[in-house]
């Protein structure tokens, strides 16, 4: 079975710019979560979805917003962009009911904003 | 405050040797704890999930969770070269919080 997929891999951008990022889950997995790693503040939870619907939200701005498709691919987007933003940004998926017992990540998208 | 901490490292050690990893938590009310390990430039993988107190075992891997001093421990025995890599512990209700990771080296 395939794993997560995320594209792109790396993306350089400059500040004020906008981005999105996708991922592809496992094939049967429902629930799409967002998180940002970076070596100062470490893997932080962005958003999980859900069937489409966002089901729950970490503390981060509006600027970053996802969504998710009836075939359970996620979209991120992060507009007016920050230095700031510079990190590796993971998807996870899992088939939906219990997030934490089965959830899966992918490669990640590496993210320079300069 | 961060409501899970974890020493950063980095943490080196023979190979055969036993790691002890640990975390803390401050939310009493975290009833999920999972540990993650993750190799460079790849995403984290699962390696081990306790629900509540108590110990669980998978091969060279035990979690241990102390609910009442909110304390959660991953012991590695008989570690290998190929166990080198970061691992983070996580806990959960329902949105993951994750500590920053501590970075293991396995030196043959």
């Amino acid at each position: 079975k395939a794993g997560v997929t995320q594209t792109p891999r790396y993306l350089i951008k400059t500040r004020g710019q906008q981005v999105t990022l996708s991922c592809s889950p496992i094939s049967g997995h429902r629930s799409v979560s967002w998180y940002q790693q970076t070596p100062g503040q470490g893997l932080q939870f962005l958003f999980e979805y859900f069937s489409e619907t966002q089901r729950n939200k970490g503390n981060f701005p509006g600027r970053f917003s996802g969504r998710q498709f009836s075939n359970s691919r996620s979209e991120m987007n992060v507009s007016t962009l920050e230095l700031g933003d510079s990190a590796l940004y993971l998807c996870a998926s899992s088939l939906g009911g219990e997030t934490h017992k089965t959830q899966y990540f992918g490669p990640g998208t590496r993210l320079l904003v300069l | 405050q961060k409501e899970v901490e974890q020493d950063p490292g980095p943490l080196s050690v023979p190979e055969g040797a036993i790691v002890s990893l640990n975390c803390t938590y401050s939310n009493s009310a975290f009833q999920y704890f999972m540990w993650y390990r993750q190799y460079s430039r790849k995403g984290p993988e699962l390696l081990m999930y306790t629900y509540s107190s108590g110990n669980k075992e998978d091969g060279r891997f035990t979690a241990q969770v102390d609910k009442s001093s909110k304390y959660i421990s991953l012991f590695i025995r008989d570690s290998q070269p190929s166990d080198s890599a970061t691992y983070l512990c996580a806990t959960s209700n329902n949105d993951m919080r994750f500590g920053a990771g501590t970075r293991l080296t396995v030196k043959p």
